[in-house]
């Protein structure tokens, strides 16, 4: 099993609302990330998660706030975000942060901020 | 400041010929390599990746090459085929990165495969 299952697949929320972004891997990964990627852009690294820990922190405003709850489980908190906000949400994990090895990612969340 | 470039935005090949999507990166630190094959609205799916101690690792159809001195790497694609057209992003991690310190991505590649 390769998944990383992110729900939801679709979320619209307005600039006041608060939501949250989940992630899920069943491969003993120890190490998660979320990414945000722009229409015609790269992935761009937010946050990594090492043995539940927050690792990095990629400069992203505090209207975004990471959770892990456990080992296999990964979320995003989303509060008073604004419309440039809009992205596809990108969850990943990897075997460790310190171990060369490939990242596997979810299907992605697609937000839209109204 | 890019750190890993992919200079072609797209490329168009040819159905059953070689598809040869090229990136170039700057940092010295980066020892890991990786191509991500992407379909609209979905997440990156992992191809294949090099260790900086390699030059060549093959799988399947599916070749990624290292130059280490002109920090270039290339992807091979032979034959291509119809299902092969998406984007590609090629994509590296320092040391001790893996999956990592995050990756590094490229802006990627739209390979079109023609009939």
């Amino acid at each position: 099993d390769t998944e990383v299952t992110q729900t939801p697949k679709h979320l619209v929320m307005g600039m006041t609302n608060k939501k949250s972004l989940k992630c899920e891997q069943h491969m003993g990964h120890r190490a998660m990330y979320w990414y945000k990627q722009k229409a015609k852009k790269p992935p761009e690294l937010m946050f990594v998660y090492s043995y539940e820990k927050l690792s990095i922190n990629e400069s992203v405003p505090s209207r975004f706030s990471p959770e892990c709850p456990n080992s296999s489980l990964l979320n995003l908190h989303l509060h008073a975000l604004q419309p440039e906000d809009s992205a596809l949400y990108l969850c990943a994990s990897s075997q460790e942060r310190t171990v060369n090895t490939e990242a596997f990612f979810g299907q992605g969340t697609r937000l839209t901020v109204v | 400041d890019q750190q890993v470039k992919q200079n072609s935005p797209s490329l168009s090949v040819q159905e059953g010929r070689i598809s040869i999507l090229n990136c170039d990166y700057t940092n010295s630190m980066f020892d890991y390599f990786l191509w991500y094959k992407k379909y609209p609205a979905e997440g990156p799916t992992f191809l294949i990746s090099i260790s900086s101690i390699k030059d060549k690792n093959e799988d399947g159809r599916f070749t990624v090459f290292l130059n280490k001195s002109a920090k270039h790497l290339s992807l091979h694609i032979v034959p291509s085929q119809p299902g092969d057209s998406a984007v590609y992003f090629c994509a590296a991690s320092a040391a001790g990165g893996g999956g990592a310190d995050g990756l590094t991505f490229g802006k990627g590649t739209h390979l079109i495969i023609q009939p």
